[in-house]
């Protein structure tokens, strides 16, 4: 069985500064591993994601995440951070190998303040 | 080109109705899933469909909720008899059946029992 940790619910920076919302996972097998965001009131979009390969994934809007097997974490940076970044932010798991459902870790207010 | 549509966005309804749920996953997506998200629970994953293959229903709460998919496209997740913990926000997935298997989300139904 797989399942996702995010530290901290909740997580306020300034506008321009670094942001790094954590997410460490365990899983049996290598995991695909992927970060969400959802803004109010809507679905959830991919921000970017690890399947294989290189370890560091770079997605939309100036995120990367980097896959750190030894450290079991998937933590998600973006250098300068932007009022338009204020969302929820879910890392998920999945098993490798397979269509199969998504395991959301509990999620990650991130407010910027101006 | 067209994303995941869910309907109705809201839905209010009495304690002990049924209610059915609509997703229209992206064309030529084969597999399909429902999540949940409520406060209590955060994300959870209810049932996923795969081309003509048996639904995976592991996630699903009770044997009130049930879901079909017909055609390999429109999916239904009925609720019966609801209950005021089944208000929560669902959500549904889909994504192809090729090669690595991200996600793309509706905008979710939200569901009301009052």
């Amino acid at each position: 069985a797989q399942s996702v940790t995010q530290l901290g619910s909740h997580v306020s920076v300034s506008e321009g500064a670094l942001v790094l919302l954590r997410c460490n996972y365990s899983s049996s097998v290598p995991p695909y591993l992927f970060w969400y965001v959802q803004y109010p009131n809507q679905g959830l979009q991919l921000l970017l994601k690890y399947t294989t390969g290189a370890t560091l994934v770079k997605g939309i809007n100036g995120f990367e995440a980097e896959f750190k097997k030894s450290e079991t974490s998937f933590h998600l940076t973006k250098p300068s951070a932007h009022m338009s970044d204020a969302a929820e932010y879910f890392c998920a798991v999945s098993l490798s190998g397979s269509a199969r459902q998504l395991t959301f870790g509990s999620g990650t207010q991130l407010t910027v303040l101006p | 080109g067209a994303g995941v549509s869910q309907s109705p966005s809201n839905k209010v309804t009495e304690k002990g109705k049924d209610v059915e749920l609509r997703c229209d996953p992206i064309s030529g997506h084969t597999a399909l899933y429902w999540y949940r998200q409520s406060l209590g629970q955060g994300l959870e994953f209810l049932i996923y469909f795969q081309g003509n293959s048996a639904p995976d229903k592991s996630g699903l709460p009770s044997d009130r909720f049930s879901a079909e998919r017909t055609g390999g496209s429109v999916s239904t997740l009925t609720i019966q008899r609801t209950q005021q913990e089944d208000s929560a926000v669902y959500l549904c997935a889909s994504s192809l059946d090729t090669g690595f298997y991200e996600q793309y989300f509706g905008p979710g139904t939200r569901l009301t029992v009052t």
